[in-house]
């Protein structure tokens, strides 16, 4: 299967652990963005890149929060020193930059910080 | 800030009734999305909308999107249980490397009973 990875799919942590996610984009989509999704609530948008360059990053919601695409493949999303308040779904998607727009998300990385 | 307002939040019918959903702001969007997105899992592109008073089908879902672009709605004819599932808009602004930095609404939960 081709569509975008994402692990680990479950993460439970302490207050003040650090966890880290891995996205695996579709191959050929140079974009890729993280999105937060807390309960009930509809996507929030955090980052993203295009290839290696991170494009946007002032959504982040602070900077116990840090993405990196260093070979413009894989990324990883970290959060720092965790919150309960961190406990949300955190979405990846990808796409083609010279499309209108279509995002291919993966299944998502829940986290629960007790 | 771009918002998008989604009603109504939920929705409970019996197989066979028709529904509409619908997603509305104050804000010009260039293109509206519409996904569906089921427990556990990422959000799903349905349709893409991009030019003011633009009225796509997919087969029983039609997909409107308004003559000001600044709201959409989706009509289901003859639900299934097939269609429950949580049904999220989600705008963008601007053009070229704004296209994925979407601002979703906050989602309908659709139940369709048999």
């Amino acid at each position: 299967d081709t569509g975008v990875s994402q692990n680990p799919r479950h993460k439970i942590t302490k207050r003040g652990q650090n966890v880290t996610f891995r996205c695996d984009p579709i191959s050929e989509h140079n974009r890729l963005y993280w999105y937060r999704q807390t309960l009930g609530q509809g996507p929030e948008f955090l980052t993203y890149f295009q290839n290696e360059a991170q494009l946007e990053k002032s959504r982040l919601l602070s900077d116990r929060f840090s993405a990196e695409r260093p070979k413009g493949s894989f990324s990883t999303l970290e959060i720092q020193r965790t919150e309960q308040g961190d406990s949300a779904m955190y979405l990846c998607a990808s796409s083609f930059r010279l499309n209108t727009g279509e995002l291919f998300f993966g299944e998502g990385s829940r986290l629960t910080v007790l | 800030t771009q918002l998008l307002e989604q009603s109504p939040q939920f929705l409970s019918i019996q197989e066979g009734e028709n529904l509409t959903v619908y997603c509305n702001s104050s804000s010009v969007f260039s293109s509206l999305q519409w996904y569906r997105q089921e427990p556990g899992e990422g959000p799903v592109l349905l349709v893409t909308v991009v030019t003011g008073g633009e009225v796509k089908k997919l087969k029983r879902l039609t997909f409107q999107f308004g003559d000001a672009r600044k709201d959409s709605s989706l009509h289901i004819t003859a639900a299934q249980p097939g269609d429950t599932g949580l049904y999220l808009c989600a705008g963008a602004v601007g053009g070229g490397t704004s296209y994925g930095k979407l601002t979703f609404g906050q989602g309908t939960i659709l139940t369709v009973h048999p």
